[in-house]
């Protein structure tokens, strides 16, 4: 049983550039979700999807980000034109809609620093 | 609304000693409660979670947690601390039984001594 993983794990970027993470869920969750934890802070909710469709954003997300999961399995998380708030670790969990739906699994996050 | 408040930023105990890890909530719903582990560069891992069945919630690794309702805390505890028990602990809310986006609390970071 393989968990989340997430790529990279470490990235750093100047201020500006564009920058793109990946998400690849436990394989039979159909839940997807993404977080942003920054240093001595809890995560804090961005966005999730039910299969393909994003279902609900957090006011957090500005219009420079943007999450896809396109086909219902991996997810991407691009910043555009990032600043250097931006630097923080960025979270993916995934969950069923069974049983033990509300039960989310995390990734290990990939580390964002921007220069 | 909802939200948690970890009462404690930082606990150190001595290894073998009980380990008490507070926490407070606040939900307009019948909540789920969970407490999650991250050790040092590594994922959060679920340590426990209440959904409204026994209020006395077993976990992994010796851990165990109790709901009171009339208190709203869902405070952790372990009976001996081990030295891999040092970690970052998040206490985390959530309505029950919906695919609902998770709270967390800010975090206690729990130091093991010798």
């Amino acid at each position: 049983d393989t968990g989340v993983s997430q790529d990279p794990r470490h990235k750093i970027t100047k201020r500006g550039q564009n920058v793109t993470f990946r998400c690849d869920p436990i394989s039979e969750h159909n839940r997807l979700y993404w977080y942003r934890q920054t240093l001595g802070q809890g995560p804090e909710f961005l966005t999730y999807f039910q299969n393909e469709a994003q279902l609900e954003k957090s006011r957090l997300l500005s219009d420079r980000f943007s999450a896809e999961r396109p086909k219902g399995s991996f997810s991407t998380l691009e910043i555009q034109r990032t600043e250097q708030g931006d630097s923080a670790m960025y979270l993916c969990a995934s969950s069923s809609t069974g049983p033990r739906g509300d039960t989310q699994y995390f990734g290990p996050g990939t580390r964002l620093t921007v220069l | 609304a909802q939200s948690v408040t970890q009462l404690d930023s930082h606990v150190s105990v001595s290894e073998g000693t009980p380990v008490l890890l507070r926490c407070n909530y606040s939900s307009s719903y019948s909540p789920s409660l969970f407490w999650y582990v991250q050790h040092p560069n590594k994922g959060l891992q679920l340590l426990l979670k209440y959904t409204s069945a026994a209020t006395l919630v077993k976990g992994i690794n010796g851990f165990e947690a109790e709901f009171k309702k009339s208190e709203t805390s869902f405070h952790l505890t372990k009976p001996s601390a081990h030295m891999s028990d040092a970690a970052e602990y998040f206490c985390v809310v959530s309505f029950t039984g919906t695919a609902s986006k998770l709270t967390f609390g800010t975090g206690t970071r729990l130091q093991v001594t010798l």
